[in-house]
């Protein structure tokens, strides 16, 4: 069964940092570019940042652009999400995300998501 | 980079059929997929692809495509239906990999 956990979410001051993390489990994770997704409250999706199986090719959202980084450790079956200089409207719940990619088909989504962890900017 | 649109609510008769839309210039080139979040809850897959329904979606779920616009149909709509649908796809002006829909309520009356 894949599961996906994410954790480090909470009260952070604007201008601090927050890291994040999201423990995989049930499948090939290095198979698998992996994605942050957040949702302020009362708002719709919106896509942080992504990376691929391997870890050498990351994107982000230009909201999250030099202050995000995206990571992952496939010996310990987790990705990151370090977030720095953040601000009051990166406060969200973020969740991780398990994409799929079928080129030949041109169908792309996530079939797995996690519940989510809070993050509060605020003072 | 590219956007996806939605309705913002739509609203169905228990039982009836509903369509929930979703344009963007991205779907000239990707097919569309589409979650399903429920207050508190984390958004679940219910179509992807062509037409393809995850293991446990109900068959009322079905999915389609139309040039710049996809559609997702709820055929005989059950009240556990409500929730907020989103459509997502990859992003075909290249500069970011992902695009989300604006979302759509929909309630169930």
């Amino acid at each position: 069964e894949v599961q996906l956990l994410e954790s480090g979410g909470g009260l952070v001051q604007p201008g601090g940092s927050l890291r994040l993390s999201c423990a995989a489990s049930g499948f090939t994770f290095s198979s698998y570019a992996m994605s942050w997704v957040r949702q302020a409250p009362g708002k719709g999706l919106e896509w942080v940042s992504a990376i691929s199986g391997s870890g050498g090719s990351t994107y982000y959202a230009d909201s999250v652009k030099g202050r995000f980084t995206i990571s992952r450790d496939n010996s310990k079956n987790t990705l990151y999400l370090q977030m720095n200089s953040l601000r009051a409207e990166d406060t969200a719940v973020y969740y991780c995300a398990k994409e799929v990619v079928l080129v030949v088909y041109a169908t792309y989504y996530f079939d797995y998501w996690g519940q989510g962890t809070l993050v509060t900017v605020s003072s | 980079s590219s956007e996806l649109t939605q309705d913002p609510a739509v609203s169905v008769a228990l039982g009836q059929t509903v369509r929930i839309t979703c344009q963007g210039d991205s779907l000239r080139s990707y097919y569309a997929s589409w979650y399903q979040q429920k207050p508190g809850q984390a958004p679940v897959l219910v179509i992807y692809g062509k037409n393809n329904r995850p293991s446990g979606i109900p068959d009322r779920f079905s999915g389609s495509s139309s040039g710049n616009t996809a559609s997702l149909t709820i055929t005989g709509a059950q009240a556990e239906d409500e929730a907020d649908y989103y459509c997502n796809s990859r992003d075909s002006s290249g500069n970011h990999p992902w695009v989300f829909g604006g979302g759509t309520k929909l309630t169930v009356l």
